[in-house]
């Protein structure tokens, strides 16, 4: 079956360290994304690449970081310099260019204290 | 920069009743998409329909329809017939031509009762 794993589902941390989260893909899609889900809010772009060994920051970039080494995987970093790191973080990937359907893997529920 | 508004934070319909999502937008481009996504209690994103701007007739799915309103910046959301497994987080979500970042609402909780 063709889809987005997200791994793992539940991941807890101590303040301070830095945690990657991880995103694979098998559908032979070129763009991969990471969002950050909080309460009350929608999801918000934390970083995006549309092809290997290329990615662009998205709208809060700031404490996070990437990774494109190979098509099918996106990993996603979160470092110590994230002040509110507590959220779910979705994976998504689609088709390069504009008007593709994004695909969403499971998600993961960070929770760091 | 693009924004997009999803004014009503939870409604409730009753099973087999149609009911209305609202959107709306903000955008000075003329070359965009417009998407609703569902968000079901396993938080598993699905798309559920989309709609481009330069397109006049409203994109139906089965049971999901939109009121796309160009002038206005307005993408409502219908769903005829609810059914209790259409219980979800809806988000409208917008995305400009020539890229693939898509900006999302802050979501409608939708309780389909029985």
């Amino acid at each position: 079956d063709g889809g987005i794993t997200q791994s793992p589902k539940y991941l807890f941390r101590k303040e301070g360290q830095n945690v990657t989260l991880s995103c694979e893909q098998n559908l032979n899609h070129d763009a991969m994304y990471w969002y950050r889900q909080d309460p009350g809010q929608g999801l918000r772009l934390i970083y995006y690449s549309q092809i290997v060994n290329d990615f662009q920051k998205g709208d809060i970039a700031e404490g996070y970081s990437v990774s494109r080494e190979k098509k099918e995987s996106f990993p996603l970093t979160v470092t110590s310099a994230q002040k509110n790191p507590t959220a779910f973080y979705l994976c998504a990937s689609s088709i390069a260019g504009e008007n593709y359907e994004q695909y969403f893997g499971p998600g993961t529920r960070l929770t760091v204290t | 920069a693009q924004t997009v508004t999803q004014s009503q934070p939870e409604m409730s319909v009753q099973e087999a009743e149609t009911v209305t999502l609202s959107c709306t937008y903000d955008t000075s481009e003329s070359n965009y998409y417009l998407f609703w996504y569902k968000q079901p209690p396993s938080r598993q994103m699905i798309l559920v329909i989309r709609q481009e701007a330069y397109k006049q007739q409203n994109a139906t799915e089965n049971r999901f329809s939109v009121n796309f309103q160009k002038a206005a910046k307005s993408f409502s959301l219908k769903i005829s017939d609810s059914q209790l497994g259409d219980t979800a987080m809806y988000f409208c979500a917008f995305m400009m031509g020539a890229t693939n970042k898509l900006i999302f609402g802050t979501g409608t909780l939708l309780a389909v009762q029985p």
